[in-house]
């Protein structure tokens, strides 16, 4: 049972590129979301969804798009890469909306130059 | 606006000592409230969770109480062990309104248990 399991663990990309980060859960969770940890600061929503085929905005949405195409995966893009977006992004799912017990991968800290 | 608020960014105590985190909140509407563990380079993990309904909710060392009037919350660890030591973060989360789904996070405590 491997939980969470996001890919990759580091990146770096330049201004303006583009890329996905991958979000796989095998616990058949139908609450899947995307945070980002900044210093000082908790993590904050970016997108979330209930359901394949069901997503919405967080707090943070803009510059990411996500889909939800099967329950297992949900993964999260860049579109464009700013240096506003360094941060450590984690993925979370949990059984209920309450996201009581949500269980995180490990991160995959990212730095835009 | 920061909704869920952890005004002491650290901590310090001593092993076998109770560690007492503290969180407040604006948001009338929250009726859940977790609180997470993490230690670096890792994900958080989910350490305990209180309904609005309850005032009390002990698991083990842990026990969360919530202070619905005075929109307080706080994590007490008693005895507190240097394994403890890792970032603590409260969250919370309201039903309807479109707030379902959605947990806010305050920016955490780092708590650091001295052997």
């Amino acid at each position: 049972n491997a939980g969470v399991t996001q890919t990759p663990k580091f990146q770096v990309l330049k201004t303006g590129q583009s890329m996905t980060l991958q979000c796989a859960q095998d616990m058949n969770h139908e609450y899947m979301s995307w945070y980002r940890q900044d210093p000082g600061m908790g993590l904050r929503l970016i997108h979330y969804s209930v359901g394949a085929g069901i997503t919405d905005q967080g707090e943070v949405p803009n510059g990411y798009n996500v889909s939800r195409s099967t329950t297992e995966d949900f993964p999260l893009r860049l579109l464009s890469a700013a240096p506003s977006q360094t941060s450590v992004y984690f993925c979370a799912s949990s059984r209920d909306f309450r996201n009581t017990e949500a269980f995180f991968g490990q991160g995959t800290r990212l730095t835009v130059v | 606006d920061q909704q869920v608020k952890q005004n002491s960014p650290s901590l310090s105590v001593q092993e076998g000592r109770i560690s007492i985190l503290n969180c407040d909140y604006t948001n009338s509407m929250f009726d859940y409230f977790l609180w997470y563990k993490k230690y670096p380079a890792e994900g958080p993990t989910f350490l305990i969770s209180i309904s609005s309904i309850k005032d009390k909710n002990e698991d083990g060392r842990f026990t969360v109480f919530l202070n619905k009037s005075a929109k307080h919350l706080s994590l007490h660890i008693v005895p507190s062990q240097p394994g403890d030591s890792a970032v603590y973060f409260c969250a919370a989360s309201a039903t309807g309104g479109g707030s379902n789904y959605k947990l806010t996070f305050g920016k955490g405590t780092l708590l650091t248990v001295n052997p």
